[in-house]
């Protein structure tokens, strides 16, 4: 079956470093990889989407900048959180999936920021 | 622009109750709504989804959903609920061709009392 790994499952980072999280796919190939956060009570939100052969689109919101995401092959990407700061903290989600089909996710990485 | 609407915050029912959380949509054509429940310290899982067809979506769990275009509703049920659906619930619906970029609710945290 369809697999995604995400980690760390969880981290702590001090206020203004850097945290990166990793995506794994396993049984399939992701030709499209979306992150999206959850930050304390509140739900989803889109931070960007990564298609094989196509520039990463960020939400409004969401930069480059802030979140540089890497999907380098079918099975890997990972994301980092630049300059983290108290807003910064939740759940991040990493979906996987193909052409045509739904999104597999991960367990998510939650970061906490000191 | 489309929206996800959950109205309902919290619901509390008791076990052997039947549940039905709303989810409501704005979406200009015909989406794809989904929903996924979110136990305590988890991520996401998928319960089921609604593409074309009937209208009544069956998936995991025992869960099922109905859709209603004539109010832009898409309700999860299951009869009867059982302790073990204590979770958060989150409606989402896809635009077709969007590559998969879901749109969440804010979530229904379930609590079912035994």
């Amino acid at each position: 079956g369809a697999l995604v790994y995400q980690y760390p499952r969880r981290t702590i980072c001090k206020s203004g470093t850097s945290m990166r999280m990793e995506c794994q796919a396993v049984g399939f190939q992701a030709t499209s990889v979306a992150w999206y956060r959850q930050s304390p009570q509140k739900t989803f939100e889109l931070i960007a989407l990564s298609t094989v052969n196509s520039a990463i689109k960020y939400e409004q919101n969401f930069t480059q900048e802030k979140f540089p995401i890497s999907h380098p092959n079918l099975s890997f990407s990972s994301m980092t959180v630049l300059n983290a700061y108290l807003e910064d903290r939740g759940l991040y989600l990493c979906g996987a999936g193909q052409a045509n089909s739904d999104y597999t996710f991960g367990s998510g990485t939650r970061l906490l920021v000191i | 622009a489309q929206s996800v609407d959950q109205p309902d915050a919290h619901v509390t029912l008791y076990e052997g109750a039947s549940l039905e959380l709303r989810c409501s949509y704005s979406y200009s054509a015909a989406p794809y709504l989904f929903w996924y429940v979110q136990y305590p310290g988890q991520s996401l899982q998928f319960l089921l989804k609604y593409i074309t067809g009937d209208a009544v979506v069956k998936g995991t769990k025992g869960f099922e959903a109905e859709f209603r275009k004539s109010n832009s509703s898409f309700n999860l049920k299951k009869s009867p609920a059982h302790w073990s659906d204590s979770a958060k619930y989150f409606c989402a619906l896809e635009a077709p061709g969007s590559n998969a970029k879901l749109t969440f609710g804010k979530g229904t945290k379930l609590s079912v009392k035994s």
